[in-house]
């Protein structure tokens, strides 16, 4: 398995909910990321896990939480997020902190 | 921080010709420079990339060549075809765990 899977590809929520992204890999990575990409834009780095730990935080607000249940997976909560939020959502892995990106499809969340 | 500048945004070409996308880099200990496509509605996918101690790579029609005394890698698209038009992404990774990446550029080829 050579993938990165997120889950849900699309989401509408509105601006009191409560979601989550998860992300799931089984290619051995030890370091999961999330990134954000605005439309025309590059992806914008917000969280890197390594070794299951919160490494980098990209000074994200608190209405983004993330959490890394084991070595597969990456969640990311949401709650009260803002209509400006709305963008793709990728997860990524590398096989070490440095080296071989693999991005998932991304979520496309549109918030309401 | 590193700073990745991506040149031409846009690049038309006809197909069968070849296409050059040039990036430069400011963080003379970068040393690993991965090369993305990303299709409508999807997300990136690794086409190529280089490590700082090689200065060309070859996968198919794909090749990239890195020059680290200018400090610019470019990414070379043979025999262009119409399933290469996408947006492409450069980026340096400088030993900080962070990509960097460029601002893309659209490639439309041309049937």
């Amino acid at each position: 398995d050579t993938e990165v899977t997120q889950t849900p590809k699309h989401l509408v929520m509105g601006m009191t909910n409560k979601k989550s992204l998860k992300c799931e890999q089984h290619m051995g990575h030890r370091a999961m990321y999330w990134y954000k990409q605005k439309a025309k834009k590059p992806p914008e780095l917000m969280f890197v896990y390594s070794y299951e730990k919160l490494s980098i935080n990209e000074s994200v607000p608190s209405r983004f939480s993330p959490e890394c249940p084991n070595s597969s997976l990456l969640n990311l909560h949401l709650h009260a997020l803002q209509p400006e939020d709305s963008a793709l959502y990728l997860c990524a892995s590398s096989e070490t902190a440095r080296y071989g990106y693999t991005f998932g499809s991304g979520t496309r969340l549109t918030v309401v | 921080g590193e700073n990745v500048e991506q040149h031409p945004s846009t690049l038309s070409v006809q197909e069968g010709d070849s296409a050059v996308i040039k990036c430069t880099y400011s963080d003379s200990a970068s040393n690993y420079f991965p090369w993305y496509k990303q299709e409508l509605g999807k997300g990136p996918q690794l086409i190529i990339d280089i490590r700082s101690n090689v200065g060309e790579k070859k996968d198919q029609r794909i090749a990239v060549t890195l020059n680290k005394t200018a400090k610019h890698f470019s990414l070379h698209i043979t025999e262009t075809q119409p399933e290469d038009s996408a947006v492409y992404f450069c980026a340096s990774e400088g030993g900080n765990n962070r990509l960097a990446f460029g601002k893309g550029n659209q490639v439309v080829v041309i049937p």
